[in-house]
């Protein structure tokens, strides 16, 4: 089946650390990959997304690459903002026309100052 | 550009009333809908999605409903809601094929008293 394990949270960090959030995925056949950020009392948005093996996504800073052989989707950032703080999910989506998403827990990462 | 409306954003019911919430999607046709439930600190779960008009896939068993009465229109409802019916609920959209992402609306939060 498919599954989406991410690393748990929280995570806080100063200004201007490296950020990465661990994902790894089970699936079968070729999913593709998507991370979301969520706002405080907001939806989600799309980050980035990676549809195929040794694919990386990138979108504000944000980078993951689509790794098959370690089956992950780790999210890193070279230097975090304040403004980054928010919870990130990583999902893959099933290869059926219905793009059903299935969804990591989540991560809660806060930015100091 | 597609756009995504939920509706209400904040709702206050009593044990035992009805629910509507209502999700409507412009500058596409033909989506893919989805309704997701996100309970506090709690990953995202699907509840329903739709490929078409008058088709609904529910993913769990529950309290809860979907009808689609129009292609870009979802409706989540229930007869008589429950305690346990409290959370964060968000409609998505995707375009058809495989590999979409999904784009999420800002939610509505229901509380249940």
């Amino acid at each position: 089946g498919n599954s989406v394990t991410q690393m748990e949270g929280p995570v806080t960090l100063s200004e201007e650390a490296f950020l990465t959030i661990n994902c790894t995925y089970t699936a079968t056949g070729y999913p593709s990959l998507f991370w979301y950020v969520q706002y405080p009392g907001e939806g989600l948005q799309l980050l980035l997304k990676a549809t195929k093996a040794d694919d990386k996504g990138s979108n504000k800073g944000f980078e993951a690459t689509y790794r098959k052989e370690t089956t992950s989707f780790h999210l890193e950032k070279g230097s975090v903002q304040v403004s980054d703080s928010a919870v990130y999910f990583c999902a893959l989506s099933d290869q059926t026309g219905a793009n059903n998403l299935f969804f990591g827990t989540g991560t809660r990462l806060t930015v100091i100052p | 550009s597609q756009t995504i409306h939920q509706w209400p954003a904040t709702l206050v019911q009593p044990v035992g009333s009805p629910l509507s919430l209502e999700c409507t999607v412009e500058g596409t046709s033909n989506p893919n809908l989805y309704w997701y439930r996100q309970a506090a600190g709690r990953g995202l779960q699907l509840l329903f999605y739709s490929v078409g008009i008058g088709q609904i896939s529910s993913e769990v068993p529950q309290n809860l409903s979907a009808s689609r009465p129009q292609d870009r229109q979802f409706i989540l409802s229930s007869k008589k809601l429950l305690l346990s019916d409290s959370g964060f609920y968000l409609c998505a959209w995707s375009g058809q094929g495989q590999n979409q992402p999904q784009h999420f609306g800002d939610g509505t939060r229901l509380s249940i008293l």
